[in-house]
């Protein structure tokens, strides 16, 4: 099992640009994250899925949308990015949501300029 | 206030001595506490979770947690330079989600 797989792994954007980054799971698992990190900020949630078909908003949407293409896939869309949104993006899985371990991805670097 | 307070650290503790991290948090109606390590550029795994007051032992690693004080705490016995991270409190604060502290960094010198 490959657990928690995101591509890719570094990106380079300009101002303006768009970009998707993607995630997968094969753990059978119902919620999925996604979240940022920043120096001295932690781990800051964007969007989640708890299940297949829902997504809801986390503490930090605005400018990403997301998409929960399948039980195993859930996308997070960029569409004009900006200085701001050079992070560290890590996708997440749980069995189900709150309660259980999250299984983390090895995190997309992304740098805007 | 934070919602999930941690002091960002660095802590350095020498090797074989008690590392104690701390978190607070600011929702009495939370029901799980997570402790996540972060080795320095990758992700974040989990060391244990309690959901129960009091005391949970795993090897090395003990979690305490105080509902009626709001605080969770992460104790490392016989801290190993492998233990250098930074240690990520989790709080289940709103339904279906965590909310995550700002991470404290731990080194351990030989």
């Amino acid at each position: 099992n490959a657990g928690v797989t995101q591509t890719p792994k570094f990106q380079v954007l300009k101002t303006g640009q768009s970009m998707t980054l993607q995630c997968a799971q094969d753990m059978n698992h119902n919620s999925m994250y996604w979240y940022r990190q920043d120096p001295g900020m932690g781990l800051r949630l964007i969007y989640y899925s708890a299940s297949e078909g829902t997504t809801d908003k986390g503490e930090v949407p605005n400018g990403y949308n997301v998409s929960r293409l399948n039980k195993r896939e859930f996308s997070l869309r960029l569409e004009s990015a900006a200085p701001s949104q050079t992070s560290v993006y890590f996708c997440a899985s749980s069995e189900r949501s709150g309660e259980e371990t999250q299984y983390f991805g090895p995190g997309t670097r992304l740098l805007v300029l | 206030q934070k919602e999930v307070e941690q002091n960002s650290g660095p802590l350095s503790v020498p090797e074989g001595a008690i590392a104690s991290l701390n978190c607070t948090y600011s929702d009495r109606g939370s029901q799980s506490f997570f402790w996540y390590r972060q080795y320095s550029g990758k992700s974040p795994e989990l060391i244990m979770f309690i959901y129960s007051n009091g005391d949970k032992e795993d090897g090395r690693f003990t979690a305490q947690l105080n509902k009626a004080s709001q605080y969770v705490s992460l104790l490392i016995r016989d801290s190993q330079p492998s233990d250098s991270a930074t240690y990520l409190c989790a709080v289940n604060l709103w339904a279906q989600k965590l909310v995550f502290g700002q991470g404290t960094r731990l080194t351990i010198n030989p």
